[in-house]
């Protein structure tokens, strides 16, 4: 598609279920993020891939927060025993890599997944 | 570490009139700086961004932000309001400038509402 794909949108999940959300970046994108975007907050970093490598995964609030990015695009964030707190909305976002060029820092999200959880 | 505020949660503006929506930096180095906006059910889409050279940086949808580096601060701005810029602006800076991560680090975010 020509643009960042998540799914689900919407994800409504029971305190202690696994959750797996799923990111299909732009075609050809080296860079992919997660973010996670709490009710009347700006976005905060998760994770970071180039290509299949996961080189920060500083922002994972914990160890029940995983993300994979096995052939270098699509890439799943997983959650398990999800909790009240993890209740946000989880974007995703792609972006060419070109650190230094002229397109650094251009970030194409998309339309995020919203996590719930009762 | 990198960080911008943005001072108002939200801003209120006629249609027609000029906008302002305010940002300041915190950085070591240069900063590399950008506006962002969320529409309702939209992901983010990016508006502008100043990385070097003139300080009026120009973007989408008519949008401009200028960069002062005496106060810090990269200030978003239209000439001209249109209802249907409604919507979530966020102001980020890039972290760790030294390397090649693009990771961004976003301030909390400014609703921006114009009225006919």
């Amino acid at each position: 598609g020509a643009g960042v794909s998540q799914s689900p949108r919407y994800k409504v999940a029971k305190r202690g279920q696994d959750v797996a959300l799923r990111c299909d970046p732009i075609s050809g994108h080296v860079s992919l993020f997660w973010y996670q975007q709490a009710l009347g907050q700006g976005p905060e970093f998760l994770t970071y891939f180039q290509n299949e490598a996961q080189l920060d995964k500083s922002g994972l609030p914990s160890d029940r927060f995983f993300a994979e990015r096995p052939e270098g695009s699509v890439s799943t964030l997983k959650i398990q025993r999800t909790q009240q707190e993890d209740s946000a909305v989880y974007l995703c976002a792609s972006s060419l890599g070109l650190a230094g060029g002229v397109k650094a820092g251009e970030l194409f999200f998309g339309e995020g997944s919203r996590l719930t959880v009762l | 570490a990198q960080s911008v505020a943005q001072p108002e949660d939200q801003v209120n503006v006629a249609e027609g009139n000029p906008l302002t929506v305010k940002c300041t930096y915190s950085v070591s180095g240069n900063p590399y700086l950008f506006w962002y906006v969320q529409y309702p059910n939209r992901g983010l889409q990016f508006l502008l961004k100043y990385i070097t050279g003139d300080n009026l940086v120009k973007g989408s949808y008519g949008f401009e932000a200028e960069f002062n580096k005496s106060q810090t601060s990269f200030h978003l701005k239209k000439p001209s309001a249109l209802v249907s810029d409604s919507a979530l602006y966020f102001c980020a800076v890039r972290d760790r400038v030294d390397t090649g991560f693009q990771k961004l680090v976003f301030g909390t975010g400014t609703r921006l509402l114009v009225s006919p």
